[in-house]
């Protein structure tokens, strides 16, 4: 079955320390996207990229950063100079619908990080 | 992108359609209206987009408004399971690029009650 799979499900660190989460995806979409939701409230971008070796920062990508060195692959690493890294993290995919111009995306399960 | 207004939480009984609004008074004319939901600790779930005519898939109905300043995302029979945070977007198609800054807000609490 295609899909995304991010891993790990769960993760502890403790302050200081940098953690890489990881996302694969077998769907041959071009573009890939890293979220951040925190408990209550929706989902803030943190980087995308549009083709391998390209990305962009989001909304709120400080404290972060991201690789795009295969189609399939696109790796979260959230580093020490993330002020509050405890949170939900959602990797997604995309194509674009060819005819209409559509852009549908495919989300994983997420990884929950927890920072004691 | 055009902002999108909905409110906070709805509620629905077992069994009834749920029709879920949104506001996107400023949208343009090449931008798409998408509706996902995310269910507790999962990640969201695509369930329909549209331009300007009504959609409707296995999921849901979209019914987009003649001067496409608002939508209902509808759905016919609701069940215990669609209980979730319903999320529209809107966001202008690109025949250039699939990547794009796709902004989610807070969404719809629908609680289906049995």
């Amino acid at each position: 079955d295609g899909g995304i799979t991010q891993s790990p499900k769960y993760l502890f660190r403790k302050e200081g320390q940098n953690v890489t989460l990881s996302c694969e995806q077998n769907l041959n979409h071009d573009a890939m996207y890293w979220y951040r939701q925190d408990p209550g409230q929706g989902l803030r971008l943190i980087y995308y990229s549009q083709i391998v070796n390209d990305f962009q920062k989001g909304d709120i990508a400080e404290g972060y950063s991201v690789s795009r060195e295969k189609k399939e692959s696109f790796p979260l690493t959230v580093t020490s100079a993330q002020k509050n890294p405890t949170a939900f993290y959602l990797c997604a995919s995309s194509a674009l619908e060819k005819g209409s111009g559509a852009n549908v995306l495919t989300f994983g399960a997420g990884s929950r990080l927890t920072v004691l | 992108d055009a902002k999108t207004t909905q409110p906070p939480s709805m509620d629905c009984a077992e069994g009834r359609a749920a029709n879920l609004p949104c506001n996107h008074s400023t949208i343009s004319g090449n931008e798409y209206v998408y509706w996902y939901r995310q269910i507790h600790s999962q990640g969201p779930q695509y369930i329909i987009h549209g331009l300007k005519n009504n959609e409707t898939n296995e999921m849901a109905s979209l019914i987009i408004t003649e001067d496409r300043k608002s939508s209902t995302l509808i759905l016919p029979h609701a069940t215990l399971r669609d209980t979730a945070v319903y999320y529209c977007i809107v966001r202008v198609a690109s025949r250039w690029t699939s990547g794009s800054r796709l902004t989610f807000g807070e969404g719809t609490q629908l609680t289906v009650n049995p």
